[in-house]
């Protein structure tokens, strides 16, 4: 079955950077990509997601790259906040199964 | 989301209990998951049901159990064979067709006593 690896583990930031986290994945048959936030003992959001046939795609100051070829994904943060202080888990999907597997999660710190 | 709901929000389980997580959504989806999420851990799949009547494990099924009469209910049995239920248990649903994200409820947090 598909293996979805998530880095890093934890991540610090000063607020105003950047922050990028990045997933791979083993099975090139997935083609949708999400990407979920959660904060302390809530439910996860979806805050971005990628289909395969995109390479990129921005909702203001959240961005997410694919490249198929080398089977990873990468999300990023511009101008961090404290409230984007949270845990995000990427994951993927092969459609016609709809079944979901996800990362291990990075937790994002940003400190003011 | 408000259109998936999950009950109740604590559980306690005693030794040789089995307890029942409730998930219900108004969402008219198809596709209804059950994962859980232990401390610092990402999210394993228990069980997931792509239609009514049908369902089929995940990648830690043993000692669950799941059924799916209804599109709008999926609840889930921790039976008394989970060793180790304490956990963070999050019920999700989805469109089932295409290429459409997961909808959480805000999870059941199940500890044993």
């Amino acid at each position: 079955g598909e293996n979805v690896e998530q880095h890093p583990s934890t991540l610090s930031v000063q607020e105003g950077d950047s922050a990028v986290i990045k997933c791979t994945y083993s099975d090139s048959a997935s083609n949708y990509f999400p990407w979920y936030k959660q904060e302390l003992g809530k439910r996860p959001q979806l805050i971005i997601d990628i289909r395969s046939n995109v390479g990129e795609k921005k909702d203001q100051r959240i961005a997410v790259t694919l490249n198929k070829t080398a089977k990873h994904f990468s999300l990023h943060i511009t101008e961090t906040q404290p409230e984007d202080s949270a845990v995000y888990f990427c994951a993927a999907s092969i459609t016609t199964f709809n079944k979901f597997y996800f990362g291990s999660g990075t937790k994002l710190n940003v400190k003011p | 989301d408000g259109g998936i709901t999950q009950s109740p929000k604590y559980l306690f389980r005693k030794e040789g209990q089995n307890v029942t997580l409730s998930c219900e959504q108004n969402l008219n989806h198809d596709a209804m998951y059950w994962y859980r999420q232990d401390p610092g851990q990402g999210l394993r799949l228990i069980y997931y049901s792509q239609i009514v009547n049908d369902f089929q494990k995940g990648d830690i099924a043993e000692g669950y159990s799941v059924s799916r009469e209804k599109k709008e209910s999926f609840p889930l049995t921790v039976t008394s064979a989970q060793k180790n239920p304490t956990a963070f248990y999050l019920c999700a649903s989805s469109v089932g067709q295409g290429a459409q994200p997961q909808h959480f409820g805000d999870g059941t947090r199940l500890s044993i006593l």
